[in-house]
This record gives C-alpha cells, structure tokens and sequence, in this order.
C-alpha cells in the first residue's frame, strides 16, 4: 500500500458527460501528479500540483482540468467525454516539487460508452 | 523531444534465472531514473532509483546500472520469482528546468516467469 488513494475504482460514464476524479496523497506530501494510462499511449503526465498550485503541465486536454484543495486532497475534471478518454488515470504524490519518487495509487478506471 | 524507450517488449525467464530488462533515454540532460513494476489492476509500485551521479545501485534482489555514455538504464531482477511477472517501466526525469518537475515514462517491458 503506497499510501496514496483514489476513487472511484471504477466509472461508467456514456460520450459527452463530466466526471471527477479524486486523489488523496500520503501523509505529509504536498505535490499530485496525475497520469493516465491507456494501452497504446503508455503511461502520460497530465499534470502536477505542488501544495495547492498547479507546477507543470503535461500532455493534458482544455476538456481537462484539476486542482489541489487545502487540505492536499486533489481532483481531475473530465469533461466532454470521448470514447477515447477511456483510460486507467493514476495520481502519485511526492514530498517536495520535484519529480522524485513518486509513490502511485490503484488507479481509477474510466470507461466512456 | 524526450523520450525514454525500452528495447524489448516482452520478456519471458524461468524461475530462478536472473532477468535483466532495458531502457534506453535521449535526453542527456536527465538526472534521475526510476524503474516501476506494475501488476495487474494495480498502481505502478516503485522499486529502485538511481541519480546521474551514480552508475550503479542496489537493492534486494534487484540492481539498476546506468550508462551515460549509451544513454542506457537497465534493471537486473536477481534469482527471479512468479511474483515478479509483471509490467516493468523505466522513467527519467530532466534535470533542469521544466522537465524537472515531471517524469516521462517508458511504454514498458512485461515479464513472465515460468515455473
């Protein structure tokens, strides 16, 4: 148990609607980083966030947004969904702004119908 | 652009044997390297890293070797088990800049192991 957790499990959501995605980090980190993982894509950053502000950007679409609320807890809006935002999205969390170790939660899976 | 890539997909050993799994980078600027395991339905799980400044680390049954002159990462798995099946990735990250706040991923070797 890497500490850091995620829910839903999983989400069954039809084309077109909005969905969250919510990500508590270990105790103590202040930085969220969320990936999403599809099978000919591999693993791809989206986004991080250090202790409340967004520190770097990946390869995340405008229907794509997050944030990192007081208390450290992160959340990944989904919006207009596609087919093809179907997908494992994982967050990890880390101590310190840089991309050190990164310790990942079980992953939410998202299937868009 | 960056990229971090591994030369075989799949990798099938027998129990016991040593297993050895590759990753080649491109970006000689990156200064931090960190292999992963991922079971099934699981969350990649972190098992050894290494800093540019170092060539070689280990761990329990498990030695990661990095050669910057070939930009080549490799992770050795010694007397490897069933429990070691798995997706297996290689991910760097930058050393300055932006890319110091991101790792970027390789697209994975799975391992098999035979008993």
């Amino acid at each position: 148990d890497s500490g850091v957790t995620q829910t839903p499990k999983h989400l069954i959501t039809a084309t077109g609607q909005r969905v969250t995605l919510r990500c508590s980090p270990r105790s103590g980190d202040l930085s969220v980083y969320w990936y999403q993982q599809s099978l000919d894509q591999g693993l791809q950053f989206l986004i991080q966030y250090y202790n409340g502000e967004e520190r770097a950007k990946g390869n995340i679409l405008e229907r794509f947004s997050a944030q990192q609320f007081p208390d450290l807890h992160s959340e990944l809006n989904l919006s207009s969904l596609e087919l093809g935002d179907s997908a494992l999205y994982f967050c990890a969390s880390t101590s310190g702004s840089r991309a050190d170790t990164q310790y990942f939660g079980p992953g939410t899976r998202l299937t868009v119908l | 652009g960056e990229s971090v890539g591994l030369h075989l997909p799949t990798l099938s050993v027998q129990e016991g044997d040593n297993s050895i799994i590759n990753c080649a980078y491109s970006n000689s600027a990156s200064d931090y390297f960190i292999w992963y395991k991922q079971e099934s339905g699981k969350g990649p799980q972190f098992i050894i890293d290494i800093r540019s400044n170092m060539d070689k680390r280990q761990g329990q049954r498990v030695t990661v070797l990095l050669n910057k002159t070939v930009k080549h990462l490799s992770l050795q798995i010694a007397a490897t088990q069933p429990g070691d099946s798995a997706v297996y990735f290689c991910a760097e990250k930058g050393g300055s800049g932006g890319s110091n706040y991101k790792l970027t991923f390789g697209k994975g070797t799975l391992l098999t192991v035979n008993p």
